[in-house]
Order: C-alpha cells, then structure tokens, then sequence
C-alpha cells in the first residue's frame, strides 16, 4: 500500500518552456502532498506544502508565481515549473500524506521523482 | 529555525556489523520520526516511523527514541552492501495552524564493506 506515482521520470526540454509534473496518490486519500527539490549530493529542500482544496503554502526563497502548485483532489497535485531555465534543472519529487486520527500523523510517501534538464 | 541534525558521514561499517545512525532534533514538541533510505540518483523510501519512547523493531532495522533527549537513531543489525545508501532522518515540525511540517536532517552517508 501507500503508493506514490509521480511522472513523468525525465524531462528535457528548451529554454523558456512550461514543464508539469503531475504526482498521484495511487492507493490512499492524500490530504497533504510535498513538493521537494534536490540538486546533486546535496539535501532535499521542501518547496512547497498542498492540502486538498486550498492554495499551496510556499517555503522562504520559493518563488510562487513560478512554481504553481494545483491540489485539486485527494489523489493529485500537479507542479508546473513556468518559463523555466537552465538555473531550475533538478531532481523535484512529490510526496503525500494522509492524516490518522488514531495515531495524530502519518509518514509521507514519495514519488519516484522527476528529472528535469532545461538547456 | 527548528532544526533536525545529522552526522553526514560517511560512516563505513564491514558487513554483517551493527551500524548506528543518529539523529537530534530542536523541537521539544515533535512527536512524529521517521527515517527514510536514499540511493543515489533515487527518491527516498520510508524504512521506519517511531512515535512512542523506547525502541521499535523491523526485521534487521531498531528505531529508538529518547524524547527527554531529543534524539532518534537507527540501528541495521547484520548490515549488507545492498544498505549502503543515505538515510535521512525526518520530523513532524509543529508548524503554525495546527498542521505538521516534515523536516530532514541533512542524511548519513553508509557505506558497508564487503
């Protein structure tokens, strides 16, 4: 259980363009989903937090209006990184989270993650 | 800043030794650790989430937990080549709103020898 499908796995793609990375809770009911960034030897560092329904909550340093973040349902979030550069080639991966009242919290689960090169 | 705290490492063990792999976090309020396993070039999965003090047991993997302490570790006993990855250490950060952020250490490098 717990199933996490995050595609597409590459991405390559021209300078300028919109890339979407679409995440997708396969087995649950996702009311929180994670989207990290991770660039060669280095940590994950969250971007962004998305609860269903409601707008996403940004870290410090992330821009918003370039990373748009939709969680329109339990089981989906979509990134799109806009007009994207070749600053912005990463590992991004999504996570999501379900939350128990028994026990007050649960792990996340993660997407494969998504490997994009802007050129 | 709440901050979760780990040794990068790399810590190198000969395989079938007890590896330990450790974690301090800021936050007196947390109450929600989880360790994940990373191989290079991967996303991470999740090995172990502990919530209560004392230890938890997974096959060959001990989570241990000490609140008073504020610390959490991760013990592979008759460790393989094939665990040779980072693990990160992660928790639940109380954050405003009532909700819970998830917090990574900054990983442990392992690498076990044949």
């Amino acid at each position: 259980g717990a199933v996490v499908s995050q595609h597409p796995s590459w991405v390559i793609c021209k300078s300028g363009t919109s890339v979407k990375i679409e995440c997708r809770s396969l087995d649950f009911q996702a009311t929180t989903m994670f989207w990290y960034r991770q660039f060669p030897k280095q940590s994950l560092m969250l971007m962004a937090t998305s609860n269903e329904g409601s707008k996403a909550t940004y870290e410090q340093g992330v821009e918003k209006d370039k990373f748009l973040i939709n969680h329109a349902s339990l089981t989906l979030s979509t990134l799109t990184v806009t007009s994207a550069h070749p600053e912005d080639s990463s590992f991004y991966i999504c996570s999501a989270r379900n939350w128990d009242t028994r026990i007050g919290n649960q792990p996340q689960h993660f997407g494969d993650g998504t490997r994009l090169s802007i050129l | 800043q709440k901050e979760v705290e780990q040794n990068s490492g790399p810590l190198s063990v000969p395989e079938g030794a007890i590896a330990s792999l450790n974690c301090t976090y800021s936050d007196r309020g947390s109450q929600s650790f989880f360790w994940y396993r990373q191989y290079s070039g991967k996303s991470p999965e999740l090995i172990m989430f502990i919530y209560s003090n004392g230890d938890k047991e997974d096959g060959r993997f001990t989570a241990q937990l000490n609140k008073a302490s504020q610390y959490v570790s991760l013990l592979i006993r008759d460790s393989q080549p094939s665990d040779s990855a980072t693990y990160l250490c992660a928790v639940n950060i109380n954050a405003s709103g009532g909700s819970y952020i998830p917090t990574f250490g900054r990983g442990t490098s392992l690498i076990v020898h044949p």
